[in-house]
């Protein structure tokens, strides 16, 4: 089983639709979670880190199932400016409890259409 | 905004030359990475470094070489480049905290003829 799993995509959707990006990972002792948002030919950019309670911003909501290893993000009412590539991130340990490799998924494309 | 550079931006260089990607960060992180991106592709971890004169290599075995005398400085270079050295690479930097953002440069677009 990969470390970082992702919905393959790509995605297309209206302008207005509301869009769910899933991922699973394997460590059960990772201990932080992030989604970033890479634009074509740029670098990534964090859009949110994942709580345990959940979080939301905006028009984006994340969410964190540790007992399914299963994080999720929620867009809606999607514009065309969310098109891009989303990824998920997870920052596993070691047994010495350190984090310092974050493990990237392969990432979901999004394009809004018009 | 980030304050982690990278340069150069674009280099197109011939096969057998030495080159070295320049990754420079302000933010006084401990923490620093180089990964490797193909278009349209996943990120792999090439290699990283939690502290001057600490380096690893990362998941993705790398015909690179990087070093660490500084904390703000993180260059990678490639002795003798070839084609299947063309890429992207893209230098990030990450604070200490557990939930630390991890910032990424620009990114270096690598092209060997």
């Amino acid at each position: 089983r990969k470390e970082v799993e992702q919905d393959p995509g790509p995605f297309n959707v209206p302008e207005g639709a509301t869009v769910a990006f899933n991922c699973t990972y394997s460590n059960s002792a990772s201990q932080s979670f992030f989604w970033y948002r890479q634009d074509c030919r740029k670098e990534p950019k964090l859009l949110m880190s994942v709580y345990s309670s959940g979080n939301e911003d905006g028009r984006f909501t994340a969410q964190l199932n540790r007992a399914s290893q299963y994080i999720s993000l929620l867009i809606r009412d999607s514009k065309l400016s969310d098109s891009a590539t989303y990824l998920c991130v997870v920052n596993p340990t070691n047994s010495g409890g350190s984090n310092y490799k974050l493990t990237f998924g392969k990432g979901t494309l999004l394009t809004v259409n018009p | 905004e980030a304050d982690i550079y990278q340069t150069p931006r674009y280099l197109v260089i011939g096969t057998g030359k030495k080159i070295t990607l320049e990754c420079s960060q302000t933010m006084g992180h401990d923490k620093m990475y180089w990964y490797q991106q193909d278009p349209g592709m996943e990120l792999h971890l090439i290699h990283y470094s939690y502290g001057v004169n600490s380096t690893e290599k990362g998941d993705l075995s790398s015909e690179s070489t990087v070093s660490r005398i500084r904390t703000e400085h993180f260059p990678l270079t490639l002795e003798s480049a070839r084609p299947s050295h063309t890429s992207q690479y893209l230098c990030a930097s990450k604070g200490t905290s557990k939930y630390g953002e991890l910032f990424f440069g620009e990114g270096s677009r690598l092209t060997v003829l």
